[in-house]
């Protein structure tokens, strides 16, 4: 059973358009992440969200929090070619007070075609 | 700083072979994880050491797969005898606060 469900697996759009991908649990997180992954490289973190229902933002991209601390999301405005990749959520489980091991989904394949 | 560094970045190897991986971790990070990536499975977590001491090592296959971290600065990841199911891409991580940082990844290929 996987822990952190991510929707969609595979998605394929045009330069321009926007998308939003998604991250489902039934746990509880104390923290969750979003990391982006290119071919041939390791997940590189895009961002921490701590507090739920909290909303950050990196240039076109938006990151929610739930308000439950269950589930985030990730959205793209105006999608380029240069975000094609894997985007991997992983949620970290505090353990008696100190910081266990992230989580991770399976991730969504991004193809954003020219 | 290099990040965080993994070798050898390919491996290829006969059914049957032992395979050593290593990683050295970022300087100062107390925190150091071992992950596998397929297709299949996505990222499992293998193990994990907090200040060179193992700490979860549940995500580790089975007794052919064996971890150490003599120092800070370095942990290997070997696999005695390697089997073809064992063809992934294997990745090490260090960790500061919140932000981990991962390696490049070591690509296995068993035959």
């Amino acid at each position: 059973t996987q822990l952190l469900e991510q929707s969609p697996q595979f998605l394929s759009i045009q330069e321009g358009e926007n998308l939003t991908v998604y991250c489902n649990s039934s746990s509880v997180f104390s923290s969750l992440q979003w990391y982006r992954q290119e071919p041939g490289e390791g997940p590189v973190l895009l961002v921490t969200v701590v507090t739920g229902g909290e909303v950050k933002k990196l240039k076109r991209l938006t990151f929610q929090f739930g308000d439950a601390r269950k589930d985030s999301s990730l959205h793209i405005t105006a999608a380029q070619p240069g975000d094609t990749g894997l985007y991997l959520c992983a949620g970290l489980m505090n353990y008696g007070g100190s910081q266990g091991n992230l989580i991770f989904g399976k991730g969504t394949k991004l193809s954003v075609k020219p | 700083d290099a990040g965080v560094i993994q070798s050898p970045r390919h491996e290829v190897t006969e059914m049957g072979q032992e395979v050593t991986l290593r990683c050295k971790p970022i300087s100062g990070h107390n925190s150091l994880f071992w992950y596998r990536q397929t297709m299949m499975r996505g990222l499992e977590l293998l193990i994990y050491f907090n200040n060179n001491v193992p700490i979860d090592d549940s995500g580790m296959p089975e007794d052919r797969f064996s971890a150490k971290m003599p120092n800070a600065s370095f942990s290997t990841l070997k696999i005695q005898p390697s089997e073809p199911r064992d063809s992934a891409v294997y990745f090490c991580a260090s960790r500061s606060g919140l932000t981990q940082y991962f390696g490049p990844g070591t690509r296995l290929t068993v035959l």
